[in-house]
């Protein structure tokens, strides 16, 4: 079972920051925490990845809170683009688990 | 930049054919992994490669699947004797060897009918 908790769905005004939680309580010290899309009928794209401090790339921000057990993907403006399903996934290796996701849809 | 690369990316089969999905990785890579999608769920693990040694097999690959990597580069996917519940994606990712960051390819649509 995925070791994470994510809200089926969220609507995201275009231009607008995108705040997408991830639980994942039962997180362990080696485990980091990777955030994927899955835009329709295409492969998982990676988006960032994150063990204790906050990452920001050129896609997305990732903020870890201090006792680690929940995370938020931040697309700061997003577009219609983004439209995705989000998965957030805890591991230490690379055998990846992953849950149904959020299934995020940006609204014109 | 090439990533991971996958064909064919659509296959329509009759239940009891014999089917092979092959995949090329991001060249620097030597770790390989399959997954399988179906609809509305996550991907899910099926094996895993280092180099051409099969280093992992899910219990969801059953007897009728066959994951190889003979030189360490491509591998392929062959599933025996289809059935209706096989139709999924079937997702190939890479990895390099200092890194659990996999990289997926945009995946083999199998239809078994």
């Amino acid at each position: 079972d995925a070791k994470t908790t994510q809200p089926p769905s969220m609507d995201c005004a275009e231009g607008r920051a995108a705040n997408l939680p991830c639980n994942h309580s039962t997180i362990s010290g080696n485990e980091y925490v990777y955030w994927y899309r899955q835009i329709h009928s295409q492969g998982p794209q990676y988006i960032i990845h994150g063990l204790k401090n906050n990452e920001t790339n050129e896609m997305a921000s990732l903020i870890i809170t201090e006792d680690r057990k929940s995370s938020t993907l931040i697309l700061p403006h997003a577009t219609l683009r983004d439209t995705a399903v989000y998965y957030c996934i805890v591991t230490e290796i690379y055998k990846y688990i992953f849950g149904t996701g959020t299934r995020l849809k940006v609204l014109a | 930049d090439t990533g991971v690369s996958q064909d064919p990316r659509h296959k329509i089969t009759k239940r009891g054919q014999n089917v092979t999905f092959r995949c090329d990785p991001i060249s620097e890579h030597n770790r390989l992994y399959w997954y399988r999608q179906t609809l509305g769920q996550g991907p899910e693990f099926l094996t895993y490669f280092q180099n051409e040694a099969q280093l992992e097999k899910s219990r969801l690959l059953s007897d009728r699947f066959s994951a190889e990597r003979p030189k360490g580069s491509f591998s392929t996917l062959e599933i025996q004797r289809t059935e209706q519940g096989d139709s999924a994606m079937y997702l190939c990712a890479s990895s390099g060897q200092s890194s659990n960051t996999i990289y997926f390819g945009e995946g083999s649509w199998l239809t078994v009918v």
